[in-house]
């Protein structure tokens, strides 16, 4: 089944306590991204890839770290996590970023 | 700069009413619109996609409009159901550079109720 996944579902975490998100795909696709929601907000865009070895800054990329060292996977990186990461995450992928995308479950963060 | 602006915020409708939720955007060079639904709690999923020489595509209940003169989209859905509460999400894509990323507009989404 083609899917988009991400780990962990929920996470709750302290201030400065380094974590990461994991998000893997299995459709071979090049494209992958990371985004957050919040409320009011809609998708906010954090930091995409184009291909292995490929990633760039989004929209709202301050606090976050990714890397794209295989095409199935695209890790978000928080080495010093903040009250205001507090958010709904979501990992997608497509074959082309201007194509459908397939998003993950989601990863509901929260940073006291 | 890029945005796309969806109405209403919000929704509530009786199961088997029809509704209409509007998309706007101010996207240029313009390739493609999207809408998604997104279950609560859960990731995007795609509806229907349009293209600029498409003016109307249905996808069971759902029917997605485009004009491209004016901009704006238009997602119809019939005889509503009680799964149809979700929010729906309008995503616009420029054809700025076919190998940017950076060319996805989001709106920021329609939350649809669907009472019993």
């Amino acid at each position: 089944e083609a899917q988009v996944t991400q780990n962990p579902r929920y996470l709750i975490t302290v201030t400065g306590k380094k974590l990461t998100v994991t998000c893997s795909q299995n459709m071979n696709h090049e494209y992958m991204s990371w985004y957050r929601q919040d409320p009011g907000l809609g998708l906010r865009q954090i930091y995409y890839s184009m291909n292995v070895e490929v990633t760039d800054k989004g929209d709202v990329p301050e606090g976050y770290k990714v890397s794209r060292k295989e095409k199935r996977n695209f890790p978000l990186i928080l080495e010093s996590p903040s009250p205001n990461q507090t958010s709904l995450y979501f990992c997608a992928s497509g074959s082309k970023p201007y194509e459908k995308l397939f998003f993950g479950s989601g990863t509901q963060l929260s940073v006291l | 700069k890029n945005q796309v602006e969806q109405s209403p915020q919000s929704l509530i409708i009786l199961e088997g009413k029809n509704c209409t939720l509007q998309c706007n955007y101010t996207v240029s060079p313009f390739s493609n619109l999207r809408w998604y639904k997104q279950d609560t709690g859960r990731g995007p999923v795609s509806l229907t996609i349009m293209t600029f020489s498409e003016n109307t595509k249905s996808n069971g209940r759902y029917t997605a409009t485009l004009d491209a003169d004016t901009k704006q989209s238009s997602l119809h859905i019939t005889a509503s159901q009680l799964s149809d509460s979700a929010s729906y999400i309008c995503v616009v894509s420029s054809a700025l550079n076919s190998g940017s990323a950076r060319q996805l507009t989001f709106g920021s989404g329609t939350q649809l109720t669907v009472l019993p």
